[in-house]
């Protein structure tokens, strides 16, 4: 149990185009998902904190008009780069738990955007 | 502020031998303590948490990890390595008080199992 997808596993995009990652939880409810951002050979930076039917929290330095977050139902988070440009390549990963305090966070696959 | 340590950036073990990976944390209050493992070009999988309790906690793949507040560490350890096993581990911390969820991640350790 507690699977998550991320959809899609790669994509490469030309400078200035825009792209959208779905994150699914696909047996459980989520009611936080998490997005963050890893450079190579690096740790995870938390870019923003999504519940359903809100608005996403996002970090500080971390533009929000970039990277819209929508949160539609308790399955489905998506994240889309907006006019992106070769500095936003990166591999971009998804979280989700299932309620608050403790609860474990379960992380999607990934995704790897190239920006041309 | 919170923060985690993982003062190794690479661990080396043989096969068959015990590893530990290592992690200090620093935040106020009670924390909530997370291993991660990562392979490479996929997200991360969940290993083990401490939340209270036991201070050994036993994970995933035969992994465990004990929780010391005196020292304030979370090391993770496996009585015998396997090859499979080689990848990078992430400790996290999470606020004790705090419902937001956030992780705080370590900055990782590649741990590398020769057979």
């Amino acid at each position: 149990g507690a699977v998550v997808s991320q959809h899609p596993s790669w994509v490469i995009c030309k400078s200035g185009t825009s792209v959208k990652i779905e994150c699914r939880s696909l047996d459980f409810q989520a009611t936080t998902m998490f997005w963050y951002r890893q450079f190579p050979k690096q740790s995870l930076m938390l870019m923003a904190t999504s519940n359903e039917g809100s608005k996403a929290t996002y970090e500080q330095g971390v533009e929000k008009d970039k990277f819209l977050i929508n949160h539609a139902s308790l399955t489905l988070s998506t994240l889309t780069v907006t006019s992106a440009h070769p500095e936003d390549s990166s591999f971009y990963i998804c979280s989700a738990r299932m309620g608050f305090w403790t609860d474990t966070q379960y992380f999607g696959p990934g995704t790897r955007l190239t920006v041309l | 502020a919170q923060s985690v340590a993982q003062p190794e950036d690479q661990v080396n073990v043989a096969e068959g031998n015990p590893l530990t990976v290592k992690c200090t944390y620093s935040v106020s209050g009670n924390p909530y303590l997370f291993w991660y493992v990562q392979y490479p070009n996929r997200g991360l999988q969940f290993l083990l948490k401490y939340i209270t309790g036991d201070n050994l906690v036993k994970g995933s793949y035969g992994f465990e990890a004990e929780f010391n507040k005196s020292q304030t560490s979370f090391h993770l350890k496996k009585p015998s390595a396997l090859v499979s096993d080689s990848a990078l581990y992430f400790c996290a911390v999470q606020h004790g008080s705090s419902n937001t969820g956030k992780l705080i991640f370590g900055q990782g350790t590649t741990l590398q199992v020769k057979p």
